[in-house]
């Protein structure tokens, strides 16, 4: 069970868009910045978000984040085959004292 | 380019010790604000954070984990480690190394390709 809820799949056809939610408290994203990584199989997590919205560079602006409250989102927008794999949001939890991470969302371009 | 490498046996027995090394380079631990952190996987699961630590020794771990485990630094080769102690079949993951953007709490912006780590007899 972890910290952070995020959905377990979602999905999409090439060029739609699709939004990943990831559900926390305020111990942990209500009063922390979230990150969110991308991960296809095999490979190491990637950076794609930090500080809620940012990007890093070299990170394409279909990728976005945003939070409010206890709760942030990822959206990506024309998407593409290339973004399959699984997406993760990640935080400092103030009551943990640890860094916490959701359990993955799988997206699929259908 | 930053780089980081995991390295250590990819089999360990139970109640044994897991230990292992991530090298970086292209870059200087001790540079800059950094923390360094360890991140693992079990098969077919999500991502655990272990925990992270600076260059000038202070450290966090998971408190799940926090009796077992020791992290460290050496500056001088320019690498940081990671020892579980009384390692089970639960601690059987792809482990990660990666460096936090500033602060333990801040996203991982560099990883290292993963070491997959059994623990088995």
């Amino acid at each position: 069970q972890s910290v952070l809820t995020q959905p377990p799949s979602v999905s999409a056809a090439p060029g739609q868009k699709v939004t990943i939610s990831c559900s926390g408290s305020s111990s942990n994203i209500g009063n922390n910045d979230v990150s969110w990584y991308q991960q296809v199989p095999g490979t190491a997590p990637k950076l794609l978000i930090y500080d809620n919205t940012k990007r890093p560079s070299g990170i394409p602006d279909r990728f976005s984040g945003s939070q409010s409250g206890t709760s942030a989102t990822l959206g990506i927008t024309g998407l593409q085959t290339g973004d399959e794999a699984y997406y993760y949001c990640g935080t400092w939890d103030t009551s943990l004292t640890a860094v916490v991470f959701g359990g993955g969302t799988r997206l699929t371009v259908l | 380019q930053l780089q980081l490498q995991e390295s250590g046996p990819g089999l360990v027995k139970p109640s044994e010790t897991l230990s292992l090394t991530c090298n970086v380079s292209g870059g200087s631990i001790s540079s800059g604000s950094y923390y360094w952190g360890w991140v693992r996987q079990p098969p077919g699961k999500g991502l655990e954070w272990i925990g992270s630590l600076y260059h000038d020794g202070a450290t966090y771990h998971n408190p799940s984990l926090t009796s077992r485990i020791s992290i460290s630094v050496d500056t001088s080769k320019n690498q940081f480690s990671l020892i579980l102690r009384s390692a089970t079949a639960a601690d059987t993951a792809v482990y990660y190394c990666g460096r936090h953007r500033g602060d333990y709490g801040d996203g991982l912006d560099y990883w290292g390709q993963g070491t997959r780590v059994t623990v088995s007899s």
